[in-house]
Order: C-alpha cells, then structure tokens, then sequence
C-alpha cells in the first residue's frame, strides 16, 4: 500500500537557521505530493504541493522538489523564524482508483525555533 | 480561515455514550473526508464521501458511521465510545478530482472519559 516516511522530530533550530525536514514515499501510480502544517490548536493548512516529477512546490520561503527516483519530497527553508514553529506533516494522494484525493500522511515533525 | 466548518470544537463524553460530529465543507466542494488524529496512531483516514454516496474507507471502526446530506454537510457518528476514542477528528472537503488538494476544518477534540 501507500505509505510517508518522515525524519523523526523533534527539531529544535535557533532563529535563521536552515531547516530540512526529510520525508519519502512509497506508492503505486504517480501521486501528488503536499507539505500540511499544524499550529498550535488549529487545523493542517496545506503548505506546498507538487504533483508531478521534478516539480518545485513553494510558499512563504519553504520549498520542495518532488523527486522521483528517489521516491523524495524534503522540506527545505533557507532561513526559520519562531512563527514556523508547528508539526509539519508530509502527504500523498493516490492518483488512481476512486479514492481521488484521500491523503496518506506521514507521522509528522515537530518543529520549535527558538530566537 | 479554510471554509470547512466543524461542530462543536471540543466534546466531553462518557464512555459507552454516541456523539455526533457535524462538517460543513466549503461551497462547491463535494467531496467530504474524515481523519482521525490521535498521539499513537498519527493521521489516520476514516471514510470519504463524494455528492452523497460513500467513495472510500479506511481505518474505520464498525461503531463508527458516517453520511453525507443532501446539502452535502457530513455527520459523524461515534457509538459505545471508549477512552481509546479520545482524539481530534477533522473533517476536510475537496473539488474530486485527481491531484486535489483538501481543505481542513479546525477540527473536534474529543474526550472520553
């Protein structure tokens, strides 16, 4: 089946620090990929995306590239702020079948940036 | 803001008693899914709908049920509850279509105690 791998957490980075969350997949098909992030008390905001090979998804200074001969989608942001502190969560979708959008998530990574 | 709408945000229930979690998805979405995030199990993908009809299962237990309405807000329903049931439970809707994306209500915490 389906299934996301992240590195374990938690991660603890001091402000402007270069932040890189692994994570890797295993699928059938070509799925999409999604980076959610979780804040404190509220729900996952989709982060990122990409959906095919070779993609870049971005936003808000985070970046991943969807590579797929080594199954990867990794985390990157070149310069962390408190307010990235959150869980980040790593995702697919089985782009086939009838299950059209349904996420398999990885167990996600807590990350705390401290000033 | 997502535009999902969960209710309530926060359940206090006893064991053995059935709630029901309610889900507005955002205007135009017709696909609902519910996600169970607990400390041990992580993310966990319960039941998809789609315009009403159930598209997909995953790790639902058979005390749970779901359905979608005709105005496609989605109910969840959760019976003989046991403490291992306390979680948050989102909801979350889409466009269907293949590389959506989903859009996550706040979700509901529930407590069993």
């Amino acid at each position: 089946g389906n299934s996301v791998t992240q590195m374990e957490g938690p991660v603890t980075l001091s402000e402007e620090a270069f932040l890189t969350i692994n994570c890797t997949y295993t699928a059938t098909g070509y799925p999409s990929l999604f980076w959610y992030v979780q804040y404190p008390g509220e729900g996952l905001q989709l982060l990122l995306k990409a959906t095919k090979a070779d993609d870049k998804g971005s936003n808000k200074g985070f970046e991943a590239t969807y590579r797929k001969e080594t199954t990867s989608f990794h985390l990157e942001k070149g310069s962390v702020q408190v307010s990235d502190s959150a869980v980040y969560f790593c995702a697919l979708t089985y782009a086939g079948g009838t299950s059209y959008g349904k996420l398999t998530f990885g167990q996600g990574t807590i990350l705390t940036v401290h000033p | 803001d997502s535009g999902v709408t969960q209710t309530p945000k926060h359940l206090i229930t006893a064991t053995g008693q059935r709630v029901t979690l309610r889900c507005s998805p955002r205007s135009g979405d017709l696909s609902v899914y519910w996600y169970q995030q607990s400390l041990d199990q992580g993310l966990q993908f319960l039941i998809q709908y789609y315009n009403g009809e159930e598209r997909a299962k995953g790790n639902i237990l058979e005390r749970f049920s779901a359905q979608q309405f005709p105005d496609l807000h989605s109910e969840l329903n959760l019976s003989s509850l046991e403490l291992g049931d306390s979680a948050l439970y989102f909801c979350a809707s889409s466009v269907i279509a293949e590389n959506t994306e989903a859009f996550f209500g706040q979700g509901t915490r529930l407590t069993v105690v």
